[in-house]
């Protein structure tokens, strides 16, 4: 069946440290796939996607590529900032039923 | 263009109660998916309306059900409340049905169950 698994949390880096959240899906075919955040108290938003493979999803900062021949969709920022405090789920979308599929979510804190 | 609202932010119900969460879509949007997030299990895919129709379903128990309205507004209602129905009720609305379609959330309603 289809499902995501991503990185372990907590991370916690140092402000204008580099992100990396890893990725990886199984599903068959060619689903789409979404990066979103949380912040506290709140619902879902969406930061990037790609919607087929070698397809770059980016935002604020964020970039994620859909890699095919790897099934990963790892998240990546350069250069991260006190705000980026959250916690980032990946997703994937598989045809239609509008049904994502998300990973356990990454609890990220940056500290000045 | 106003997002995805649900009401009530907060419920606080005892056991063996019954409960409704309403949602109201992104004007235009005619999908309204519903999903559970739990410390636990993480989030958890319930069920998604389209055009007044139950058009999937999530691994949940008969207590959990949902209706859409013409104007795509969406309600879920858990019946026979259980501790374990604490949880975030997340909304989330979409154009059409298709995998790259993207969801839009609203912020939640945080269900305890006392």
């Amino acid at each position: 069946g289809n499902s995501v698994t991503q990185m372990e949390g907590p991370v916690t880096l140092s402000e204008e440290a580099f992100l990396t959240i890893n990725c990886t899906y199984t599903a068959t075919g060619y689903p789409s796939l979404f990066w979103y955040v949380q912040y506290p108290g709140e619902g879902l938003q969406l930061l990037l996607k790609a919607t087929k493979a070698d397809d770059k999803g980016s935002n604020k900062g964020f970039e994620a590529t859909y890699r095919k021949e790897t099934t990963s969709f790892h998240l990546e920022k350069g250069s991260v900032q006190v705000s980026d405090s959250a916690v980032y789920f990946c997703a994937l979308s598989w045809t239609t039923g509008n049904q994502f599929y998300f990973g356990t979510g990454t609890s990220l804190t940056v500290i000045p | 263009k106003a997002g995805v609202t649900q009401t009530p932010r907060y419920l606080i119900k005892t056991r063996g109660q019954q409960v409704t969460l309403s949602c109201s879509p992104i004007s235009g949007h005619r999908s309204v998916s519903w999903y559970q997030q739990t410390p636990g299990q993480g989030l958890q895919f319930l069920f998604e309306y389209f055009s007044e129709t139950q058009r999937n379903k999530g691994n949940f128990p008969g207590r959990f059900s949902g209706r859409q309205f013409s104007n795509s507004r969406s309600e879920m209602n858990v019946s026979t409340l259980e501790l374990g129905d604490s949880a975030l009720y997340l909304c989330a609305s979409s154009l059409a049905r298709a995998a790259q379609e993207t969801q839009y959330f609203g912020p939640g309603t945080r269900l305890l169950v006392l």
